[in-house]
């Protein structure tokens, strides 16, 4: 079935540092890629997303590649901030309305000043 | 997007009781998800439920120990039955929009049972 992987964390890091975080993919057909961010003590929010491949994908200072001849969706970020601390979720789903989302593990992000 | 509430935001209840969580959107949606989240992991499906039939549940998951009503296109409501510790997750809502497949997640419930 289908299957996201994404890097364990935690991952820290310095304020103004470069973030990376990889995810890669396992689907028939062609998903849609998510990232999704959980604050501490929040729900989750969409933070991008991209729909077919070589689509980019950015919001916040964050972005990621579509990449379907490697199957990744990359997080990353030139410069973070304390206030990126939080866990990170890659997901995927089928592009059809009312398919649900298959989540990665999740990736704890901690910004020190 | 869409605004999504859910209620209770967290409680603590008692072994074999039983919790239904509400979850409201402020717009007409066809298809509302339940996840599950247990402690330092990621999220689950529960099921799926579409207004005006029976929900569709997830491998592990049974409609006896959580039933799902979905009345109207605004409104859904997850019953976690007879409860044990090992029940205590976050329980969010989610609806799909846009036609990329993305969903939109209420801001959970904390469920602690004790």
């Amino acid at each position: 079935g289908d299957s996201v992987t994404q890097m364990e964390g935690p991952v820290t890091l310095s304020e103004e540092a470069f973030l990376t975080i990889n995810c890669t993919y396992t689907a028939t057909g062609y998903p849609s890629l998510f990232w999704y961010v959980q604050y501490p003590g929040e729900g989750l929010q969409l933070l991008l997303k991209a729909t077919k491949a070589d689509d980019k994908g950015s919001n916040k200072g964050f972005e990621a590649t579509y990449r379907k001849e490697t199957t990744s969706f990359h997080l990353e970020k030139g410069s973070v901030q304390v206030s990126d601390s939080a866990v990170y979720f890659c997901a995927l789903t089928a592009r059809q309305a009312g398919t649900a989302l298959i989540f990665g593990k999740g990736t704890t992000l901690s910004v020190s000043s | 997007s869409a605004v999504i509430s859910q209620k209770p935001s967290r409680d603590i209840c008692q072994r074999g009781t039983s919790l239904t969580i509400q979850c409201q959107v402020d717009s007409q949606v066809t298809m509302m998800f339940w996840y599950r989240q247990q402690p330092g992991q990621s999220l689950t499906l529960i099921a799926t439920a579409n207004q005006g039939s029976e929900a569709t549940y997830e491998s592990g998951f049974v409609i006896d120990k959580f039933p799902i009503s979905r009345p109207n296109l605004t409104f859904s409501t997850l019953t976690v039955s007879n409860m044990s510790p090992e029940d205590s997750s976050i329980y969010l809502c989610s609806v799909g929009l846009g036609q990329g497949g993305e969903q939109y997640f209420g801001p959970g419930t904390r469920l602690t049972v004790t």
